[in-house]
């Protein structure tokens, strides 16, 4: 029984480049959050998901920034033009219908150049 | 909006020792409340939660308690090993909407044999 998965674990871009990152929900998990975590802080949520729709994405910056989760096939977090400020490690966690707990992939740490 | 406070930020106990992680919350709606661990490159992992209507939980060496009244939960964690250090969060979960977590900053536990 896999868990959380995500890919890249380690992504570099330079700036003004595109980065995607990847979450695979564990089995029968229909609902995804995307969390960013910058050194030595906490994690802020960005961005939630349900299949095919976004319920919530308060968290993530208007701009550059964009989600998603097709019927079919991983959730993507996609951020464009990147800068500096952008390096942090995103994660997802991922949870089924009815049930509050949340279980993290292992994370995608970005770093841009 | 929801506010996590946590406290100390790093801690170090000897090996054996108990170890206390507090944190306060600032929406009293908020009902959930877990606690994750996480090492080093790795992503959060769930060791305990606690829901609104419970005021203590135990699993094994690790207990947590929540005061409801004063907004208020803790981590005890007992006889601590050396595989126990590493960062743990507490978090609250947001009830409407997203359900999200809000995280607290984080306690870096050092176990010192």
């Amino acid at each position: 029984n896999a868990g959380v998965m995500q890919n890249p674990r380690h992504l570099v871009r330079r700036r003004g480049q595109e980065a995607r990152l990847r979450c695979s929900p564990m089995k029968g998990h229909s609902h995804v959050y995307w969390y960013r975590q910058l050194p030595e802080e906490g994690l802020k949520f960005m961005v939630y998901l349900q299949k095919e729709n976004i319920i919530d994405e308060s968290g993530m910056p208007k701009e550059r920034f964009s989600a998603e989760f097709p019927k079919e096939g991983p959730s993507i977090l996609r951020i464009q033009q990147v800068v500096r400020g952008d390096s942090a490690a995103y994660f997802c966690a991922t949870r089924r219908d009815s049930l509050e707990t949340q279980y993290f992939g292992p994370g995608t740490r970005l770093l841009v150049l | 909006g929801e506010n996590v406070e946590q406290h100390p930020s790093t801690l170090s106990v000897q090996e054996g020792d108990s170890a206390v992680i507090k944190c306060t919350y600032s929406d009293s709606a908020s009902n959930y409340f877990p606690w994750y661990k996480q090492e080093l490159g790795k992503g959060p992992q769930l060791i305990i939660d606690i829901r609104s209507n419970v005021g203590e939980k135990k699993d094994q060496r690790i207990a947590v308690t929540l005061n409801k009244t004063a907004k208020h939960f803790s981590l005890h964690i007992t006889e601590t090993q050396p595989e126990d250090s590493a960062v743990y969060f507490c978090a609250a979960r947001i009830i409407q909407g997203a359900q999200k977590l809000v995280f607290g900053q984080g306690t870096r536990l050092t176990i010192n044999p």
